[in-house]
């Protein structure tokens, strides 16, 4: 089946840098993936829709210019977490749509010391 | 976004079968009912999904109401590995998946 790789797996980062978290899709073209963040014992928060090519189009509420997506191409898309504070700290979650549906990664533990 | 209502929590015996329920009231006439679920510290698993028809897969059943307001997932023999948190969302194919609180399974031996 489809298979989305997400890396890293884990990060921790100093407060006021900035992070990049990959999501590729390894076995099929996507030409929109999906970003959402995770709150411990919380459901999934839809941040982003990443459309290859074109501009993210974010959820309300989400900071754009703090939450940056880049989808160059039909198998990557990356977040990149700037200035990034405590208040972050957070399980960010990637999903491509395929053509039997949406698979998602494995998800990036993001700690912000 | 169709809203659902899901038990937060359910209990079942391993090896004997579970039904998830989920109510979808506002749920469109293209919309498909989506089951995901999703084990600690991973992401969503896809198990099944439906338009209209009942469906059968390998890992479960999905029972839809013919008013399409809810619907069952089932899980025909419960294993410990099924302990996990199962997302029930209506949408569009091809449109974005906006996740509920969902119903956490756990399976007792």
């Amino acid at each position: 089946g489809a298979v989305v790789s997400q890396h890293p797996s884990r990060v921790i980062c100093k407060s006021g840098t900035s992070v990049k978290i990959e999501c590729r899709s390894l076995d099929f073209q996507a030409t929109t993936m999906f970003w959402y963040r995770q709150f411990p014992k919380k459901s999934l928060m839809l941040m982003a829709t990443s459309n290859e090519g074109s501009k993210a189009t974010y959820e309300q509420g989400v900071e754009k210019d703090k939450f940056l997506i880049n989808h160059a191409s039909l198998t990557l898309s990356t977040l990149t977490v700037t200035s990034a504070h405590p208040e972050d700290s957070s399980f960010y979650i990637c999903s491509a749509e395929d053509r039997a549906g949406y698979t998602f990664g494995s998800g990036t533990r993001l700690t912000v010391v | 976004d169709a809203k659902t209502t899901q038990p937060n929590s359910m209990e079942s015996n391993e090896e004997e079968p579970v039904h998830l329920p989920c109510n979808h009231s506002t749920i469109s006439g293209t919309d498909y009912i989506h089951w995901y679920r999703q084990l600690p510290s991973q992401g969503p698993e896809y198990v099944i999904h439906g338009l209209t028809s009942n469906v059968n897969n390998r890992m479960a059943s999905l029972a839809i109401a013919e008013d399409r307001k809810s619907s069952t997932l089932i899980l025909h023999r419960a294993t410990l590995r099924d302990a996990a948190v199962y997302y029930c969302i209506p949408g569009g194919w091809g449109n974005k998946l906006v996740f509920g609180a969902g119903t956490i399974l756990r399976v007792k031996s």
